[in-house]
Order: C-alpha cells, then sequence, then structure tokens
C-alpha cells in the first residue's frame, strides 16, 4: 500500500534553516509529482510547493519562494524540501502528499505530517 | 484569506443530512476547474473524499457525495454518523495564481 513518511521537523530559531524529508513506499516514485502541504496551528491547509516527476519542474507558494527548495532523489524514493530563513509564520505540520496531475491535479495521499516550530 | 470559501462549521444529528458549501470565482471552479474533497482528523493524514466533483476513492462510503456548479461546489453527507466528525476541505486549481493549487478554509463537521 502506498506509504508516506515524513522527517525532520523540530524547533528552530527564525532566521536559521531546516530540512525535512518524506520517504515514499507501495509505489513507483519516480512516476508521480509531489507536493508539500502545510497546516499552521489552528489553520486551514496550505499548499507550498510541487516537483514534477522528474525534478527539473517546481513551482512554489509567493510564501515561501526564495526561501525554501524543493527537490526529489528517485533512487532513493525520497522528497525534500529545504527550508531557509525560517520566519515565525512557517510554523506548521508540514505533510507530504502525491499529485495526480489530471484536468484539475489533486492530492490521493498524504502522509502523516511532521512538525516545524520556529521561535523568536 | 482563502482562494475558496467554505463555512467554518456545520452540524447535525447522527442520522442526518448535511452540506458543506465552497465558494469559488471564474478563475477557478468557474474557469471549469474540478473540486476536490478531503476528510481531515487531527493528528492523522487528509483523506481523499472527493475527487473531479463526484467520485469517490475505493473504500470511501457512498454516503459522501460532490456536486459542483458555477462557482460552487457541495459536499453532502447522508446518514451522519459520529465518526464523520472531522474537518473537511475543498481544493481545486487557479489559473491566476502562482499557487495554482488552492484551497478552501476547512469546514468542521460536529455530529451533535
Amino acid at each position: 500500500q502506498v506509504q508516506l513518511a515524513e522527517f525532520g521537523g523540530d524547533v528552530v530559531q527564525s532566521g536559521r534553516s531546516l530540512r525535512l524529508s518524506c520517504v515514499a513506499s507501495g509505489f513507483t516514485f519516480s512516476a508521480y509529482a509531489m507536493h508539500w502541504v502545510r497546516q499552521a496551528p489552528g489553520k486551514g491547509l496550505e499548499w507550498v510547493a510541487v516537483i514534477s516527476y522528474d525534478g527539473n519542474n517546481k513551482y512554489y507558494a509567493d510564501s515561501v519562494k526564495g526561501r525554501f527548495t524543493i527537490s526529489r532523489d528517485n533512487s532513493k524514493n525520497t522528497l525534500y524540501l529545504q527550508m531557509n530563513s525560517l520566519r515565525a509564520e512557517d510554523t506548521a505540520v508540514y505533510f507530504c502528499a502525491r499529485g495526480r496531475e489530471m484536468a484539475t491535479p489533486y492530492f490521493d495521499y498524504w502522509g502523516q505530517g511532521t512538525l516545524v516550530t520556529v521561535s523568536s | 484569506q482563502s482562494v475558496l470559501t467554505q463555512p467554518p462549521s456545520v452540524s447535525g444529528a447522527p442520522g442526518q443530512r448535511v452540506t458543506i458549501s465552497c465558494t469559488g470565482s471564474s478563475s477557478n471552479i468557474g474557469a471549469n476547474y474540478d473540486i476536490h474533497w478531503y476528510q481531515h482528523l487531527p493528528g492523522t493524514p487528509p483523506k481523499l473524499l472527493i475527487y473531479g466533483n463526484n467520485n469517490r476513492p475505493s473504500g470511501v462510503p457512498d454516503r459522501f457525495s460532490g456536486s459542483k456548479s458555477g462557482t460552487s461546489a457541495s459536499l453532502a453527507i447522508t446518514g451522519l454518523q459520529a465518526e464523520d466528525e472531522a474537518d473537511y476541505y475543498c481544493q481545486s486549481y487557479d489559473s491566476s495564481l502562482s499557487a495554482h493549487w488552492v484551497f478552501g478554509g476547512g469546514t468542521k463537521l460536529t455530529v451533535l
């Protein structure tokens, strides 16, 4: 069965960096676009970034553009999110999600999430 | 403020029917993009509930159904059960934004 497991969440100071990982299993990882979606405390879901199946195309939400970098290693079935210059407003649970590239793309499987807390 | 607008909360008694609305605009739902729905219980992964407006993934009970018209969409839940108490999010695609993947603000369903 499809499984996604995120790692790397931590408490970090404002301005510092953190890298999240998402290990995938149960499907052909290299065939799917992958996303990061986050949920701040008490808030709704916010899309963060997407990477194409081959890693050649990447898109970001304006709120993280220039600070976050999404990447993947298909040989390791792993998705990454490098987060630099972290701000208090980046505090959230970060989910990785598998993308379905239909006429209107959606997310068919999600991980449990990993908590990132940015302290000032 | 979310691109897609949902009511913050809805409630219903066991066995009743409830609907959750999702209102967009001409650059997302009105641009003929589909609506997808997710169920989220805190501490668990969000779960795809409805995709492509009215399609249920395998394992989702037929008590859940979706519809879309114009710039709005709805999720209907019939025969409410205690286990349906969760947050529900609609999601679509917006051609006018760099963050193309857009969510509603979420609706908390309380089963009375």
